[in-house]
Parts: C-alpha cells; sequence; structure tokens
C-alpha cells in the first residue's frame, strides 16, 4: 500500500471551510484514497473514499488531483464537534482482506 | 451505528496471565479487524479474519492470537500478557463489495492495561 504524508496538526474557525491535504504520490493504478476520522477516546469513523473522481457525501467532499498524486479532505463548515485526529488511507479497493494501513494523521482542531 | 460491542471495555491484570477479548457483531459482516493503538504509533493491524475459520495475520502479530468459530464473534487471545501489550484495543468490521471494501465500522475499544 502506498504511503502517506499529511500535516500532524491544522486549525480552523467554527463555521469555515476545513481543507486536510494528503500526499500520496507512490499511489498505484487500483489503489484507492480513504479519510477516517478519530474523534477523542472513540473508534475511528469512515468519512469518505475516492478512486479518480471527486467524490462528496453528507460529511465532505473529496478532492483528487488528476494525477491522483495528493487529495483533499473538505469539510465544508466546521464545527467544535469536527475536532479530532484525521487519517489518510491509501489502499486497495477490490483486495480480498481490507487491511487498513493507518499513519499518524492530521489533529485538526475547530476553535470558536 | 453498526451493531458492534467489546468486552471487556477496561481490563486491568497482570503480566504472564492469558487474557481474551472479544468482538461481537450482529451486522453478519465477512471481515473483522483488531488493531491496537498506542501514543505515536496510531492504530496498528493485529490480526484479521476474512471468514469463520479464516483469519491472518497484520503488522504486529506477536504475541496475539485469534479465533472465529462464527461470524458474529472475533476473539483476540494473549497468552502470556506483558506490559509492552498495555494499550487500547479496537475491533472493526466490514463487508466487501465493489469500491467499498475498506469502509470499516469500529467498535467502542477496550483499554488493556498490564501491570
Amino acid at each position: 500500500d502506498a504511503k502517506t504524508t499529511q500535516p500532524p496538526s491544522m486549525d480552523c474557525a467554527e463555521g469555515r471551510a476545513a481543507n486536510l491535504p494528503c500526499n500520496h504520490s507512490t499511489i498505484s493504478g487500483n489503489e484507492y484514497v480513504y479519510w477516517y476520522r478519530q474523534i477523542h477516546s472513540q473508534g475511528p469513523q469512515y468519512i469518505i473514499h475516492g478512486l479518480k473522481n471527486n467524490e462528496t457525501n453528507e460529511m465532505a467532499s473529496l478532492i483528487i488531483t488528476e494525477d491522483r498524486k495528493s487529495s483533499t479532505l473538505i469539510l465544508p463548515h466546521a464545527t467544535l464537534r469536527d475536532t479530532a485526529v484525521y487519517y489518510c488511507i491509501v489502499s486497495w479497493g477490490s483486495g480480498n482482506t481490507g487491511k487498513l494501513i493507518f499513519g499518524q494523521g492530521t489533529t485538526l482542531q475547530v476553535k470558536p | 451505528d453498526a451493531g458492534i460491542t467489546q468486552s471487556p471495555r477496561h481490563k486491568v491484570t497482570e503480566t504472564g496471565t492469558p487474557v481474551t477479548l472479544r468482538c461481537h457483531q450482529t451486522e453478519n459482516h465477512r471481515y473483522m479487524y483488531w488493531y491496537r493503538q498506542d501514543p505515536g504509533h496510531g492504530l496498528r493491524l493485529i490480526h484479521y479474519s476474512y471468514g469463520v475459520k479464516d483469519t491472518d495475520k497484520g503488522e504486529v502479530s506477536d504475541g496475539y492470537s485469534v479465533s472465529r468459530s462464527k461470524t458474529e464473534d472475533f476473539l483476540l487471545t494473549l497468552e502470556s500478557a506483558t506490559s509492552s501489550q498495555t494499550s487500547v484495543y479496537f475491533c472493526a468490521i466490514s463487508e466487501k463489495s465493489s469500491g467499498k471494501n475498506h469502509e470499516q465500522f469500529f467498535g467502542p475499544g477496550t483499554r488493556l492495561t498490564v501491570l
């Protein structure tokens, strides 16, 4: 699985968009980009994933560059409850195991 | 929320004793995983299962064994607990479908302290 690089921490003002970057320059053609988050002491929570196209769901948007070497998770209107560690993970989407390799993630602090 | 429970939620034990953690799901998902989380390491995969009686090692499997005799239960056993196994343990489940193989649902975690 490809390695990802994320900034260790970011701040965001409440109500503003939070843009969390992720570099995955060694991603291969069949690897998906997944985003999870972990709110303090809880189990991680799936947010969104994508292969090539941009994706949007009720929680967030995922923007993947054309060369797929980086992506950005967008929380359109961050709230205090979005304060969490956000993990960007690259892995096979059609593999038979579904193993995820978590890195250190980005700690997002949403401030009033 | 996905129906995943872990038991016990907290446990304190002594070095050298056996410990078994249980993960129970009501979603009938095929895949189950055990992770541990330690400060400075994020989540690391211990073992996983891709069906009843089908298991395999993750990246930090030494000192751990697992069993899955039923779809709904995945047991993690520390045969002889050591202080280095003090950690928070998370169970996760997923169901393979097109493009969603890695959409995992996590349990609430078990905090294990080995004295």
